[in-house]
This record gives C-alpha cells, structure tokens and sequence, in this order.
C-alpha cells in the first residue's frame, strides 16, 4: 500500500533553517504528488506545499512562499522540505502526505500520511 | 483562493447516533472535495474522496454527498472508535485547503 516516514524535524532558533525528509516505500515514489501539512500544536490541519511527480511543478502557501522548498529525488525515492527563515508560526507538526492517485495535473486526497515530524522554532 | 468552511466545530453525541456535519466551499468546486478522521496523536485518514467515494478499507457507516459548495459527512451509526477530529479538504488546484475541523465527542 506505502509507507512514508518524515525525519529532520528539531527545535531550532528564529530565523534559522531546516531540511525536512519524507522517505517513501512500496509504491512507484516517482507516478505521484506529494505534499507537506502541518499542524500547530492543537490546531487543525494546515497545507503548506505540493509537487507534481517530476518535481517540476512545485506549489506553496502564502504562509511560506519565498521561505520554504519543496524538493524530491526519485532515484532516492525521498521528498524534502528546505525551511527558512523560520518563525514562532512554523512550530507544529509537520506530515508529509502521497496523492490517491498518480499525477495528471489535478491533486486528489491524500491517501497515506507519514507519522510526523515535530519543528519547534523558539529561542 | 477556496475557504472551507466545516459546521458545527464540535459536536457531543452517543454511540449508535446517526451524526452529520457539513463543509461549505466559498465558491464552486464541483466534487473535488475530501474528508478525513483523525485521532489526537496520530496522522489524519482519509475516508471519503470526490464528495462521495467511499476510500477502501473504510466502514460503510460513513458516506460523503454533496456538490459545488455544500457538502456533508454522514456517520450512520457512532461507534467508540468514530470519536476523533473530522477535517475536510478542497484539492483540484492549490491551495488545497482544510476546513477547521469538527470534533465529534462522547456525550
């Protein structure tokens, strides 16, 4: 069915940067979307970003745009997260997520989460 | 940019009631629209995809309807293991947005 497993979260300064790492298994990595969400601590689920099964279609959320990167490598079968400059607002939980279906332009439910991986951004 | 909008927040029921909440879109977004459960600590599961196709492996108990803006997740009778956070979520073009979610909880 896949799995993912997220890695790389860590309590870091303000302003400071994180690589985030989502390690995906048992499924073709490179036919499908993959995404970030995170979660504040007791808040709801928030979307952060998305790329297309190549890695040339990259997305964000105005939260992060310009601050953030969304990356994968097929080969390695790994996505990633480039974090900078962060701030207290970033703290929360952070999954990464693989599309329903394989990629064709349109996003669908996220059908396998990875457990989560905790940045704490404070001094 | 899509809003969802989920109703009510929370929600306190028994188990063996039939519980319905809803998600509004703020514009026109046809079916893409999914709902997830998720329990305190643990990554959310989808559980209804396109408005009404129920995921595999999920009880039948659970149904989604609904089209353009108004949308609803139906659990036909609670179980112990249905009392979690319900979210739902537009996905066609980003932002792929969440509602705030609805807590369902033991009355």
């Amino acid at each position: 069915e896949g799995h993912l497993l997220e890695s790389g979260g860590s309590l870091v300064q303000p302003g400071g940067s994180l690589r985030l790492s989502c390690a995906a298994s048992e499924f073709t990595f490179s036919n499908y979307a993959m995404s970030w969400v995170r979660q504040a601590p007791g808040k709801g689920l928030e979307w952060v970003s998305s790329i297309g099964g190549t890695g040339g279609d990259t997305y964000y959320a105005d939260s992060v745009k310009g601050r953030f990167t969304i990356s994968r490598d097929n080969s390695m079968n790994t996505l990633y997260l480039q974090l900078n400059n962060l701030g207290a607002e970033d703290t929360a939980v952070y999954y990464c997520a693989k599309d329903l279906f394989p990629f064709n332009g349109r996003f669908d439910a996220f059908d396998i989460w990875g457990q989560g991986t905790m940045v704490t951004v404070s001094s | 940019d899509i809003q969802m909008t989920q109703s009510p927040s929370s929600l306190s029921a028994s188990v063996g009631d039939r519980v319905t909440f809803t998600c509004r879109a703020s514009q026109s977004i046809s079916t893409s629209l999914n709902w997830y459960q998720q329990k305190p600590g643990k990554a959310p599961k989808v559980l209804i995809y396109d408005a009404s196709t129920l995921q595999s492996g999920v009880p039948s108990r659970f149904s989604g309807s609904g089209s353009g803006t108004d949308f609803s997740l139906t659990i036909s009778s609670l179980q112990p293991e249905d009392f979690a956070t319900y979210y739902c979520q537009y996905t066609y073009k980003t932002p792929l947005t969440f509602g705030q979610g609805t807590k369902v909880e033991i009355k």
